[in-house]
């Protein structure tokens, strides 16, 4: 079973840092990798999607990388504002679920 | 709006009572999807549709939860005689499946089930 990890649970820099969030999979037969902003008591908002052949993606101050053989991604945050604190979540596509992380809670502090 | 839709957003009931769900999906979609999160956890499986039929459920949907896409649009989620470890917020997303790569989950707002 898939089985998805991420870390650091928790995260707090203060505005204008550079940050890098983890996300590891157990099993490399995906589809693809899907990363998530969820606000407190809401649902979730799709950031970037990066197909199993793809490397890397990239949305205003956001890059996520995927290396598929070793089963790791990782969502870089350029330039960090107290708008971007929310918890992200990563998700692979294993056949025909969806497999989510835990999430990391992220703060921006001002 | 054309994003997923949840009906209600809150709701409270009390143990042993019965609770229905809606989601309206993004209407070009062919998936749909149902998650049960808890505080601190990521979204868990429940099932998902492909157009009308059901084609998979977790082992977390025990008999009690039934759910139905009855024209291949929108889709309810019951839970028979709730229990206290049902609180959770449920989740629905839909997507076009074409070819994996490319799918792309779109979710609701979900539902916040506390049961007393």
């Amino acid at each position: 079973k898939q089985e998805v990890t991420q870390i650091p649970a928790a995260l707090s820099v203060p505005e204008g840092e550079n940050l890098v969030l983890n996300c590891s999979f157990t099993d490399s037969a995906i589809y693809n990798l899907q990363w998530f902003r969820q606000d407190p008591g809401k649902g979730l908002t799709s950031l970037l999607l990066i197909q199993s052949s793809q490397r890397e993606q990239t949305s205003g101050r956001l890059n996520a990388s995927l290396d598929k053989s070793s089963g790791r991604s990782t969502l870089y945050i350029a330039a960090s504002q107290p708008g971007d604190s929310a918890t992200y979540l990563c998700a692979v596509l294993t056949g025909n679920q969806f497999y989510f992380g835990t999430g990391t809670s992220l703060t921006v502090i001002p | 709006d054309t994003g997923v839709s949840q009906d209600p957003r809150h709701k409270i009931t009390k143990r042993g009572q019965n609770v229905t769900f809606r989601c309206d999906p993004i209407s070009e979609h062919n998936r749909l999807y149902w998650y049960r999160q808890t505080l601190g956890q990521g979204p868990e499986f429940l099932t998902y549709f492909q157009n009308e039929a059901q084609l998979e459920k977790s082992r977390l949907l025990s008999d009690r939860f039934s759910a139905e896409r009855p024209k291949g649009s929108f889709s309810t989620l019951e839970i028979q005689r709730t229990e206290q470890g049902d609180s959770a917020m449920y989740l629905c997303a839909s997507s076009l499946r074409l070819g994996g790569e490319q799918e792309t989950q779109y979710f609701g707002p979900g539902t916040r089930l506390l049961v007393l």
